[in-house]
């Protein structure tokens, strides 16, 4: 089994400042792990993801995170954000088995809300 | 690509009926789609995996009877939520599978009065 922490409920941050949304992951086998960006009443896009190779992972929107297996963290950051970036941000695990598949059930945090004030 | 469709955005209801909510994979095909619901603030609690052509894996707590999902092809899996009552009130978001990534619907508001 899987779970996954996100230590801020909420970040508030000016435009054009850095950010980090911390994660931080427990599991008892090898995982994949992604974030997802929600906007209001809207479903959820994939920011970027993990899966295996490079613990720098690149996304969209300028977005990067870094997979840290001995901390058990990906911590999600961007060196200036916008006031488009305001929105609800969800780190999730799956698990994936010795073959490297991944069990595809996923276990979300609990969600960072991201606010960026002019 | 891997665009998935979720349909309708929104619903409102009376109670006691049953809603339909259909979840589509429009440019790839997805063994597997996974059903989600979402309460306000709160993070997303998978409900169930529907697997198509078999039935689906419901999770702890899920009523099977009340949350029926029908996987009938390859890019379609569909949730009726069966004799509605107000606390089934929520937004639910579908995902479909392509390879280890779930992408997702747009989700659909559901409202019971």
């Amino acid at each position: 089994a899987q779970s996954v922490t996100q230590l801020d409920s909420q970040v508030p941050v000016f435009e054009e400042a850095p950010v980090e949304l911390r994660c931080n992951y427990s599991s008892s086998v090898s995982v994949y792990l992604f974030w997802y960006v929600q906007y209001p009443n809207q479903g959820l896009q994939l920011l970027l993801k993990y899966l295996s190779g490079s613990t720098l992972v690149k996304g969209i929107n300028g977005f990067e995170a870094e997979f840290n297996k001995s901390q058990t963290s990906f911590h999600l950051r961007k060196p200036s954000v916008h006031i488009s970036d305001t929105a609800e941000y969800f780190c999730a695990v799956s698990g994936a088995n010795a073959g490297g598949t991944s069990y595809g059930k996923l276990t979300f945090g609990q969600g960072t809300i991201l606010t960026v004030h002019p | 690509g891997a665009v998935v469709s979720q349909h309708p955005s929104r619903v409102i209801c009376k109670s006691g009926t049953s809603v339909k909510i259909e979840c589509r994979s429009l440019d790839f095909q997805a063994t597997t789609m996974f059903w989600y619901r979402q309460f306000p603030k709160k993070s997303l609690m998978l409900m169930a995996t529907s697997n198509e052509g078999s039935k689906a894996t419901y999770e702890q707590g899920v009523e099977k009877d009340k949350f029926l999902i029908n996987h009938a092809s390859l890019t379609l899996s569909t949730l009726t939520v069966t004799s509605a009552h107000p606390e089934d009130s929520s937004f639910y978001i579908c995902s479909a599978s392509y390879g280890d990534i779930q992408y997702f619907g747009a989700g659909t508001r559901l409202s019971v009065l």
